[in-house]
C-alpha cells in the first residue's frame, strides 16, 4: 500500500526549532518528488517546499531560509527542519507525493502532524 | 508570482444539486491545474489533475475543465459525502506552486 505518515509535531516556543518526519511506504522516496504543505487554523492550504529526485529542494518565500527539506533514502523518510519558528507557522503539516514530471499534482498525502508555536 | 483565485469562497447546496467552482490564475498556466478535496482531520484527496483528468478512484460525478487562466470543477449531482472544502492548485510555476484560497461547500 502506498502511504505517507508524518510525525514530529509539537508545541514549541517562538524562535525554537522542530524537525518533522514523513515515512513513506509502497514507493521509494529516492525516485519520487515529495512536497510539504501546511494548513493554518481556519485558513487554506499553503504549499511550502518540494524535493526533487536529485536532492535539490525549493521553498515558498514564507519559509525560505528558515526551513530545510531533506531525505534519508536508506530509511525511506523525508524531513522538514524548521528553525526560527513564528506564531504564524502554527498549523497542520502534510507531506505529499508529487506526480512528476507530467502534472506535479499531489497524488498521495499523509494525515498531517500539528505544530503549535506559542509561548 | 502566479495568483490563484477561487470563487465562490463558500457555497450552500442540497444533495442532488449540480455545483460548479471556478479558479482563475493571474497568468496562463496551460493545463497545470489540479483540484483537491479537504475534510477536517483527513488527508487531502486529489480529484482532478491536468485540469480535466479524473484521478483514479474518484467518482465520475466530479469533472474539471478549462485551460489557460480559467478553470472549473463541477459536481454533477451532490452526494452527502461531497460536503467539504475544495482547492485548486497551479503547478505551472514549478518547482514553486500555489493553491487557491478554497471553497467551502455546505449543506443547505
Amino acid at each position: 500500500e502506498v502511504r505517507l505518515v508524518e510525525s514530529g509535531g509539537d508545541l514549541i516556543q517562538p524562535g525554537g526549532s522542530l524537525r518533522l518526519s514523513c515515512v513513506a511506504s509502497g514507493f521509494p522516496v529516492s525516485s519520487n518528488y515529495l512536497s510539504w504543505v501546511r494548513q493554518a487554523p481556519g485558513k487554506g492550504l499553503e504549499w511550502l517546499s518540494v524535493i526533487y529526485t536529485g536532492g535539490s529542494a525549493y521553498y515558498a518565500d514564507s519559509v525560505k531560509g528558515r526551513f530545510t527539506f531533506s531525505r534519508e533514502t536508506s530509511q525511506n523518510i523525508v524531513f522538514l527542519q524548521m528553525n526560527d519558528l513564528r506564531a504564524d507557522d502554527t498549523g497542520v503539516y502534510f507531506c505529499a507525493r508529487v506526480r512528476a514530471p507530467r502534472t506535479y499534482s499531489l497524488d498521495v498525502w499523509g494525515h498531517g502532524t500539528t505544530v503549535i508555536v506559542s509561548s | 508570482d502566479i495568483q490563484t483565485t477561487q470563487s465562490p469562497s463558500s457555497l450552500s447546496a442540497s444533495v442532488g444539486d449540480r455545483v460548479t467552482i471556478t479558479c482563475r490564475t493571474s497568468q496562463t498556466v496551460s493545463n497545470y491545474l489540479n483540484w483537491y478535496q479537504v475534510k477536517p482531520g483527513k488527508a487531502p484527496k486529489l480529484l482532478i489533475y491536468a485540469a480535466s483528468y479524473l484521478q483514479s478512484g474518484v467518482p465520475s460525478r466530479f469533472s474539471g475543465s478549462g485551460s489557460g487562466t480559467d478553470f472549473s470543477l463541477t459536481i454533477s449531482s451532490l452526494d452527502p459525502d461531497d460536503f467539504a472544502t475544495y482547492y485548486c492548485q497551479q503547478t505551472y510555476s514549478n518547482p514553486l506552486s500555489t493553491f487557491g484560497q478554497g471553497t467551502k461547500l455546505e449543506i443547505k
